[in-house]
């Protein structure tokens, strides 16, 4: 089973800053790696796959980095919607979700 | 528009069996894997089952193995998960997703907005 780690816990930030999330793979995944978003009340939104890719109409914003163990979420310049739980996902041994990391303001 | 819509969900006790589903539109339902993905209250997501877009290739979370049973109906474009000797650790809104590539373990491209399984005696 791959554990998924994410990093920080939480990340108090304001708008206009920048965000970097981390996510650990316990074993490589190569770059089945994926970032989701989720606002409270609502379902989560893909924004990034196979590591780097954005999803269809994500914001040039979000950028993905990462292969093997390591990932990273960036969000270049906070805009105040982007304020939410981020989850990273593998696919490269079953399913597997991160804890996720709560970025607010 | 890709529209998924779970129904289904409810309070059960202990024990006892629940079966929701999914409404698929606004895409080509049979060309397309499917997933079961959930959330306990306040807690992270958690995997729960995928079907290949015919039907045959399956697999399930070793938390819900033996318990759980997806399945699909293309003619219906509709995604059922039957849930038996349920537990009260099994009380989570339920998602249901969509695979981007097709393949059977995928990236979740398109979620419904969920229906809360709520275990409690």
């Amino acid at each position: 089973e791959i554990v998924l780690t994410q990093s920080p816990d939480t990340l108090s930030l304001s708008p206009g800053e920048r965000a970097t999330l981390s996510c650990r793979a316990s074993q490589s995944v190569s770059s089945y790696l994926a970032w989701y978003q989720q606002k409270p009340g609502q379902a989560p939104r893909l924004l990034i796959k196979d590591a780097s890719d954005r999803a269809t109409g994500i914001p040039a914003r979000f950028s993905g980095s990462g292969s093997g163990t390591d990932f990273t979420l960036t969000i270049s310049s906070l805009e105040p919607e982007d304020f939410a739980i981020y989850y990273c996902q593998q696919r490269s041994d079953k399913i597997s979700f991160g804890p996720g990391t709560k970025v607010h303001i | 528009e890709v529209r998924l819509v779970e129904s289904g969900g409810g309070l059960v006790k202990p024990g006892e069996s629940l079966i929701i589903s999914c409404a698929a539109s606004g895409f080509t339902f049979e060309t397309y894997s499917m997933n079961w993905v959930r959330q306990a209250p306040g807690r992270g997501l958690e995997w729960v089952s995928s079907i290949g877009y015919s039907g045959i290739d399956i697999r399930y979370a070793d938390s819900v193995k033996g318990r759980f049973t997806i399945s699909r109906d293309n003619a219906k474009n509709s995604l059922s998960l039957q849930m038996n000797s349920l537990r009260a650790e099994d009380t989570a809104m339920y998602y249901c997703a969509r695979g981007h590539y097709g393949d059977l373990f995928d990236w979740f491209d398109s979620w419904g907005q969920g229906t809360l399984v709520t275990v409690s005696s």
